[in-house]
């Protein structure tokens, strides 16, 4: 299993864009990297899931750089309404009990 | 498309209680699974059903807890005899199968044990 690290928190403003790096040097060939979030007494919401390169919806970036050993994940803009649990992981959709969370990234924007 | 449902939402129960939840997944979705999470951690991956098949159980999954997916639609999650280290979120999510795959994720039920 690829593990990932994530900082434990991380402080915004109200506007600004927000970056979140997760490290996942053991990536596998057939691992997919998705992004979740979460709000206090919610279940995880899914927010973007890519393999290499860039992707983009329309609540978030995903940055993978070609060694795939890491990934960004861009919130533009943020509000209030994004302070939440941010969780990054690493695996083989194929085997989805392969997916494992980790302590996440708490994000905190501020007004 | 409803989205993942899970009932109850909250239930407090005495320790020694059994207790079941229940979780509807997302209309056509194969595969189900039951999480559990507490303050401050992630979700911790418990059970994996494919179809009505359990294909996987977590050690975390004692044998107080049972898990079944009969026709493979909703599930139930089962804890017998609880006890005050199982008050927890449990979480159930859903997905198609279809590569890549996603899990689409219910508000959970929140399980508090006096």
């Amino acid at each position: 299993l690829a593990k990932t690290t994530q900082p434990i928190s991380m402080d915004s403003y109200e506007g600004q864009e927000v970056n979140i790096t997760c490290s996942h040097n053991n990536i596998a060939t057939n691992d997919y990297i998705t992004w979740y979030q979460q709000f206090p007494s919610q279940g995880p919401r899914f927010i973007i899931q890519g393999y290499k390169t860039k992707v983009t919806n329309e609540v978030a970036s995903l940055f993978i750089p070609a060694d795939r050993k890491s990934s960004t994940l861009s919130l533009p803009r943020v509000s209030l309404s994004d302070t939440a649990v941010y969780y990054c992981l690493v695996g083989d959709t194929s085997n989805n009990n392969d997916m494992r969370f980790g302590a996440g990234t708490r994000l905190t924007v501020k007004p | 498309d409803t989205g993942v449902s899970q009932n109850p939402r909250h239930k407090i129960t005495k320790r020694g209680q059994n207790v079941t939840f229940r979780c509807d997944p997302i209309s056509e979705h194969n595969r189900l699974y039951w999480y559990r999470q507490t303050l401050g951690q992630g979700p911790e991956f418990l059970t994996y059903f494919q179809n009505e098949a359990q294909l996987e159980k977590s050690r975390l999954l004692s044998d107080r807890f049972s898990a079944e997916r009969p026709k493979g639609s909703f599930s139930t999650l089962e804890i017998q005899r609880t006890e005050q280290g199982d008050s927890a979120m449990y979480l159930c999510a859903s997905s198609s199968g279809l590569l890549p795959d996603t899990q689409y994720f219910g508000p959970g039920t929140r399980l508090t044990v006096l």
